[in-house]
């Protein structure tokens, strides 16, 4: 069956430190994976997108990579900020739609 | 301002009765798509629609309906069928359905009572 995984545990982590986030998949094939950002009661943000072809991926303090191999996208957030904290989810293109992991909540304490 | 309109916020509905859960955008996107989240879950997709007047079932169609007679609207209805229908519900939207981004409603809270 496919699965998308991501980290079980929430991660707690210290102000200015970097937070890395796995995505690990089964039984997909995508052509692209997209990482969201959401915060309580409302709805998620995009914030980037890897395609196949692409090892990395940056946008400010974010860094994503995207390893077909392994079936797996590593997400970091260098330089943590309070205002970082929030649940971050995968996103794997699936037939013409988006599949989502469970999303893995980060803190950042000050 | 461009963007995707969920209403109502919450919504309580007594066992038995069907609800409709309203979303509009009007950034003039092909792909329309519910989701539904539950407390600690990702989100599980109910239908999606990639044109005017077709749409999907998602994999968790069930005890659910949509409609797609314009561009802009895709609202999704809670049947009685829905067994447990308590739930974040949120509604998205991209301008193709692969290979962008998509963007979000603020999300509709279900409550049974």
């Amino acid at each position: 069956s496919q699965k998308i995984e991501q980290n079980s545990e929430a991660l707690n982590i210290q102000e200015g430190k970097t937070a890395t986030l796995t995505c690990n998949y089964t039984n997909y094939s995508p052509a692209y994976l997209q990482w969201y950002r959401q915060d309580p009661g409302r709805g998620p943000v995009f914030l980037l997108l890897i395609r196949e072809n692409e090892k990395e991926k940056r946008k400010e303090r974010l860094k994503v990579t995207f390893d077909t191999t392994l079936k797996q996208s590593l997400f970091h957030i260098t330089a943590s900020q309070p205002a970082d904290s929030a649940t971050y989810l995968c996103a794997l293109d699936n037939d013409y739609k988006l599949s989502f992991g469970a999303g893995t909540t980060v803190t950042v304490r000050a | 301002d461009g963007g995707i309109t969920q209403s109502p916020k919450y919504l309580f509905r007594k066992e038995g009765q069907n609800v409709t859960l309203s979303c509009e955008q009007n950034l003039n996107h092909d792909a329309m798509y519910w989701y539904r989240q539950d407390p600690g879950q990702g989100l599980r997709l109910i239908y999606y629609s990639q044109i005017v007047n077709d749409f999907q079932k998602g994999d968790i169609a069930e005890g659910y309906s949509v409609s797609r007679e314009k561009k802009e609207s895709f609202p999704l209805t809670v049947t009685s069928a829905q067994k447990n229908p308590t739930a974040f519900y949120l509604c998205a939207s991209s301008l193709q359905s692969m290979n962008t981004e998509a963007f979000f409603g603020q999300g509709t809270r279900l409550t049974v009572v």
